[in-house]
């Protein structure tokens, strides 16, 4: 299997830009997730989906940040806005869930900078 | 008091030498990950447990349910195993603690 993959690995965009994250699960996995990870936070919950289903979206910062999954293999994660405070790297993570866990397989990331 | 603690925060270890990562939380889990990060790379799951013990290779995982601890070992440590290592836990949802991470330096 070719893992998680997300897409661009990098972006470097201006501040007031729009920033589009892509990730493309593990076939036959029920459950995405999309992660921020900062020096200061660390790992950080933006938004869970089960069965293409947003389940949690409270980890989203704000309005600037939406996220979709239009079917079980693709979603994607929307900055619009962006502002220097989103440069991070956000991570795809995808897992097969059953009785209530699931072994975490992450993306390469996307290192975004906005300048 | 943050839910999952790992010791040390950074270690430096001479190639060869048997290492010790630990991870404390606080939490009922269902199960424990323990997770590699190559600078500037991406998040490798090392081991999913649940209980007892788990060996891949020159990585060993241990935990303790009771004690609510978990203990990540690397045996004949080589410089490419440098890296951030991470553990989290699942409390039976879909949320996954994590801890701040140790970062492992291993000179040659």
């Amino acid at each position: 299997d070719a893992g998680v993959i997300q897409s661009p690995r990098h972006e470097v965009t201006e501040m007031g830009q729009e920033v589009t994250l892509r990730c493309k699960p593990i076939s036959g996995h029920n459950s995405l997730f999309w992660y921020r990870q900062t020096m200061m936070r660390g790992l950080e919950l933006l938004i869970y989906f089960n069965n293409n289903v947003p389940i949690d979206d409270s980890g989203m910062p704000e309005d600037r940040f939406s996220a979709k999954m239009p079917n079980a293999s693709f979603s994607t994660l929307k900055i619009q806005p962006s502002e220097p405070r989103d440069s991070a790297v956000y991570f795809c993570a995808s897992s097969f869930v059953s009785a209530n866990t699931g072994e975490l397989f992450f993306g390469e990331g996307s290192r975004l900078t906005v300048l | 008091k943050n839910e999952v603690e790992q010791s040390p925060q950074n270690l430096t270890a001479q190639e060869g030498e048997f290492i010790t990562i630990n991870c404390s939380y606080s939490v009922g889990i269902s199960a424990l990950h323990w997770l590699q990060q190559h600078p500037g790379g991406g998040i490798v799951s090392l081991f999913m447990l649940s209980s007892g013990k788990k060996k891949h290779g020159r990585l060993i995982a241990t935990i303790n349910i009771q004690e609510k601890h978990s203990s990540l070992h690397i045996t004949a440590s080589h410089p490419r195993d440098s890296a951030v290592y991470i553990c989290a836990v699942n409390s039976g949802t879909y949320k996954y603690i994590f801890g701040t991470g140790t970062r492992l330096k291993v000179l040659a």
